[in-house]
């Protein structure tokens, strides 16, 4: 069946460390790929996308996020994190351009101290 | 930079009520959708909307849910006899027509069904 994985629920980062979030999709092609953050209580903003090309891309607020289709995987990363970066992120798929966004579960970011 | 609105930002009903939430997608977007999110849990797709007809329906769409494009600018999600579980946030979003678009949402309308 067509999925989106984020096998982490919560992760808790110091503020100035790193952060990868994972994300792995189970689809028959490669789809469009998403990450999308969520404040408290607010909308959803897109942080960054790919769709074909260069592996490695680049987003809003210092994000980049990493295709690997032989691990079926978009991984997103930040090299410095901000306590302004706690809040949840989605990874989204679709499989064509006007298709449903498919969600995974979330991944809910806390910054400590 | 065109955002998708969302009105009303909260609405709190009465089981068995109808409710209207409205949406203002992008002007010059054709596309449109309706998610959900219950508290604490993923975001799921309602329905998608084009060319003033549902493109696709998820099995939450049942027959108490239904969308309409009444005017040039306003997309709405009526559900006509709200549930206690269809207490939730719920999220416009609109796309365009190029090739790789992608859908940008609106705040949400947090509905609460008491």
């Amino acid at each position: 069946a067509q999925s989106v994985t984020q096998p982490d629920i919560h992760i808790t980062v110091s503020e100035g460390a790193s952060l990868e979030l994972r994300c792995n999709y189970s689809y028959g092609a490669t789809p469009y790929l998403f990450w999308y953050v969520q404040s408290p209580g607010q909308g959803l903003q897109l942080l960054l996308k790919y769709f074909s090309g260069d592996t490695l891309v680049q987003g809003i607020k210092g994000f980049e996020a990493e295709f690997k289709r032989s691990q079926s995987s978009f991984n997103l990363r930040k090299p410095s994190v901000h306590w302004s970066d706690a809040a949840e992120y989605f990874c989204a798929v679709v499989l064509t351009g006007f298709q449903k966004l498919v969600f995974g579960t979330g991944t809910r970011l806390l910054v400590s101290p | 930079e065109p955002e998708v609105t969302q009105t009303p930002s909260h609405q709190v009903t009465q089981m068995g009520q109808e409710v209207i939430l409205r949406c203002v997608p992008i002007s010059n977007h054709l596309y449109f959708y309706w998610y959900r999110q219950i508290l604490g849990q993923k975001v799921e797709f309602l329905v998608s909307f084009y060319n003033n007809e549902i493109s696709e329906k998820s099995e939450i769409f049942d027959d108490q849910f239904s969308v309409e494009r009444p005017d040039g600018s306003n997309f709405t999600l009526k559900i006509r006899s709200t549930k206690l579980e269809d207490s939730a946030m719920y999220f416009c979003a609109s796309i365009g027509t190029g090739a790789q678009e992608t859908q940008y949402f609106g705040p949400g309308t947090r509905l609460l069904v008491l």
